[in-house]
C-alpha cells in the first residue's frame, strides 16, 4: 500500500511566490526525503529529514517533519521558473533502505 | 561520465515479447534497485540487489528477473510482456542498503507494450 501522500496534487504560482507542499504518510518512519523529478528524467534528492529531526534547511529548501501528526511539508522559497517539477516525498520504516514513494506534487512556477 | 545509465531510453514493443534494460552506475556503490513509475506517476520499487545479492523482491510477477552481473550493473528482463507492463523504470543506486542512504536515479526508460 501506498505509504506517502502528498498534498496537493498539482500547484501553480508566479515566479517569486513561495511553493509550500505537504506529505502524510500512515507508519513511523527512520527518514523522510524528498525528491525532484524534471519532466522526462529521473529523480533527483533534495534532502533528508530524520525522524528526531523537526526542522531541516537547505539553500531555499525549507522541511519540517512533525512524527505525531505523520506529515512533513517542503517549502520552497522565491519560487523561480526552474523549480517547475514534479516533487515526490519518501519514506523509510524498514531496516534495510526500502523507499516507498508517493505520488508526488507538480508545481508549476510561471515566469 | 553519467553517474547511473540505464539503456534504451525508449523501448516500444508488441505483447508477448521479451526484452531486457540494462543498468550501470560508475558511483562505487553497493546497491542497486529498479523502479516503476505508472502513468499516474506512482513510484513503486521492485528489486534492490546489495553488492549482487537480492535484498528487496517486491510482489512483482515472475516475468520480470532482474540479473546483476557485478556490483555496478543491475539489468531488467521481462519475459512474456504485457500491456500493463507499459510504464517508465528506473535503475537507482546507492551507497548502501542501510537506513537513510539517498538514492541516485538513471533518466529512466519509457517502455511502450502495443
Amino acid at each position: 500500500s501506498q505509504q506517502g501522500e502528498e498534498d496537493p496534487q498539482a500547484l501553480s504560482i508566479q515566479e517569486g511566490e513561495n511553493a509550500t507542499m505537504n506529505c502524510s504518510y500512515k507508519t513511523s518512519i527512520n527518514n523522510l526525503q524528498w525528491y525532484r523529478q524534471n519532466s522526462g528524467r529521473g529523480l533527483v534528492h533534495l534532502i533528508l529529514i530524520r525522524s528526531n529531526e523537526r526542522e531541516k534547511h537547505s539553500g531555499r529548501l525549507r522541511v519540517t517533519l512533525d512524527t505525531s501528526k505523520k506529515s512533513s511539508s517542503l517549502l520552497i522559497t522565491a519560487s523561480r521558473a526552474a523549480d517547475t517539477a514534479s516533487y515526490f516525498c519518501a519514506t523509510d520504516n524498514t531496516s534495510y533502505g526500502k523507499l516507498t514513494f508517493g505520488q508526488g506534487t507538480i508545481l508549476t512556477v510561471h515566469p | 561520465d553519467t553517474a547511473v545509465s540505464q539503456t534504451p531510453k525508449y523501448l516500444v514493443t508488441q505483447m508477448g515479447n521479451d526484452k531486457s534494460i540494462k543498468c550501470e552506475q560508475n558511483l562505487g556503490h553497493d546497491t542497486m534497485y529498479w523502479y516503476k513509475q505508472d502513468s499516474k506517476k506512482f513510484l513503486k520499487i521492485m528489486f534492490s540487489y546489495n553488492n549482487k545479492e537480492l535484498i528487496i523482491n517486491e510482489t512483482v510477477p515472475n516475468r520480470f528477473s532482474p540479473k546483476s552481473p557485478d556490483k555496478a550493473h543491475l539489468n531488467l528482463h521481462i519475459n512474456s510482456l504485457e500491456l500493463g507492463d507499459s510504464a517508465v523504470y528506473f535503475c537507482a543506486s546507492s551507497q548502501s542498503h542501510r537506513v537513510g542512504e539517498k538514492l541516485f536515479f538513471g533518466s529512466g526508460t519509457q517502455l511502450s507494450v502495443l
